[in-house]
């Protein structure tokens, strides 16, 4: 079995400011990482995804990562949001044998100018 | 390359009643996936399907059922509407079942039940 915590809810920060988006997971087995926005009204789009390798991981718009397999963490960060990063973000794991993605209950990002 | 289709993308239906929701894959890709996501919740894994095939499934009654055509579009129909099934619902596409397989999803489909 696998599960997803996004620890915070809703975060709010201001325009130019950084922000971290936390996710910590845990599983059984062997998992991909992934990081999904979702503006409102439309599908999920990847940010980033973590599968092998270095575990700084760097995604579109801006997006970094950084996997700790020994925290069981995954947690998202942007050095500057832009008032357009205002959107629902999902953190979700998937076995590496599997197509299943478990998610996490989403962190409401509002940036402010 | 064309994304994922999704249709409708509203409907509103009534208690007891059934409903088929619509799903065109992205070029190429031959694995849908479909996921239901309640307000204010993440996604939940429905189903998948490959090559015409259900590929595993999620914690989710046999009235939940889908089909996918060998164009690989596919369908998730949902037989004695309940409440509880008010939500949105997500078709995902991928090229393959693995997991570092990426998903392109849909816009989505909400739908009402009253």
């Amino acid at each position: 079995a696998q599960s997803v915590t996004q620890l915070d809810s809703q975060v709010p920060v201001f325009e130019e400011a950084p922000v971290e988006l936390r996710c910590n997971y845990s599983s059984s087995v062997s998992v991909y990482l992934f990081w999904y926005v979702q503006y409102p009204n439309q599908g999920l789009q990847l940010l980033l995804k973590y599968l092998s390798g270095s575990t700084l991981v760097k995604g579109i718009n801006g997006f970094e990562a950084e996997f700790n397999k020994s925290q069981t963490s995954f947690h998202l960060r942007k050095p500057s949001v832009h008032i357009s990063d205002t959107a629902e973000y999902f953190c979700a794991v998937r076995n590496t044998n599997a197509g299943k993605s478990t998610f996490g209950d989403g962190t409401t990002l509002t940036v402010k100018p | 390359e064309t994304g994922v289709t999704q249709s409708p993308t509203h409907l509103i239906k009534t208690r007891g009643q059934q409903v088929t929701l619509r799903c065109s894959s992205q070029s190429g890709h031959n694995t849908v996936s479909w996921y239901q996501q309640a307000l204010g919740q993440g996604p939940q894994f429905i189903f998948q399907y490959y090559r015409e095939e259900e590929n595993g499934r999620g914690n989710f009654p046999p009235r939940f059922s889908g089909l996918q055509f060998p164009n690989y579009s596919s369908e998730l129909n949902v037989n004695a509407l309940e409440l509880d099934d008010s939500a949105l619902y997500l078709c995902a596409s991928s090229s393959g079942t693995g997991g570092d397989y990426g998903y392109t999803f849909g816009s989505g489909t909400r739908l009402t039940v009253v």
